[in-house]
């Protein structure tokens, strides 16, 4: 069985440049989180969602941050504009229902110079 | 709020120790209890985890109880090896307050010295 697949697996721009991560989760499950993970700390939530709904966005950054889950499946996130301080690792996360084990992608680490 | 927090690393270890890596945490309700492991270059992944007092989730080797009187879920290992160097994250979730995401610990780093 596939894994959580995230691309890309790295990413480098320029502050004030736009950017996009993708993140296809395990076939079939219908929860999907996005996490943020900065150097030396444990990821934080940004988004969850229960299949094409975003039910907890409460730590998602509105001003510069979006995600989308179209069809209840792929999701993207996006910043626009990147600012220096968004240099990080993006998690994408999914699991069965909301109660059930979370199974993590490989990340998309970025770095805004 | 929930919180967990674990002891600092990084933890060096020659091989065939005894590990120990403490984690405590702060929560409502009745959470359930995870450790998480990220080898270099990978994502994290679920190590075991333990969901009511007094469970004890296993996996490769590794234990943690989870200790409600102590608010703890300490990760032990009676023989490491160098293969097990990675960063070691526990976590919560607490379903019953909402709160469905999981909060993680800060990350132990665990070298493991042939």
């Amino acid at each position: 069985e596939a894994g959580v697949v995230q691309s890309p697996r790295y990413k480098i721009i320029e502050k004030k440049q736009p950017v996009a991560f993708w993140c296809n989760p395990i076939s079939g499950h219908n929860t999907l989180y996005w996490y943020l993970q900065n150097l030396g700390q444990g990821p934080e939530l940004l988004i969850r969602y229960e299949n094409e709904e975003a039910v907890d966005d409460s730590q998602l950054p509105k001003d510069r941050f979006s995600a989308e889950r179209l069809k209840g499946v792929d999701s993207t996130l996006k910043i626009q504009p990147a600012e220096l301080g968004d240099s990080a690792v993006y998690l994408c996360a999914s699991s069965l229902s909301q109660l059930d084990t979370q199974y993590f992608g490989p990340g998309t680490r970025l770095t805004v110079l | 709020g929930n919180s967990v927090t674990q002891m600092e690393g990084p933890v060096t270890l020659s091989e065939e120790a005894f590990l120990t890596i403490n984690c405590t945490y702060t929560a409502t309700g009745y959470p359930s209890l995870f450790w998480y492991v990220q080898y270099p270059g990978e994502g994290l992944q679920l190590l075991l985890k333990a969901t009511k007092a007094d469970d004890k989730g296993s996996n490769k080797g590794f234990e943690a109880t989870y200790r409600k009187e102590t608010t703890s879920f300490h990760l032990e290992k009676g023989s490491v090896q160098v293969s097990d160097s990675a960063v070691y994250f526990c976590a919560l979730s607490a379903p019953d307050t909402g709160r469905r995401a999981l909060t993680f610990g800060s990350g132990t780093r665990l070298q493991v010295q042939p």
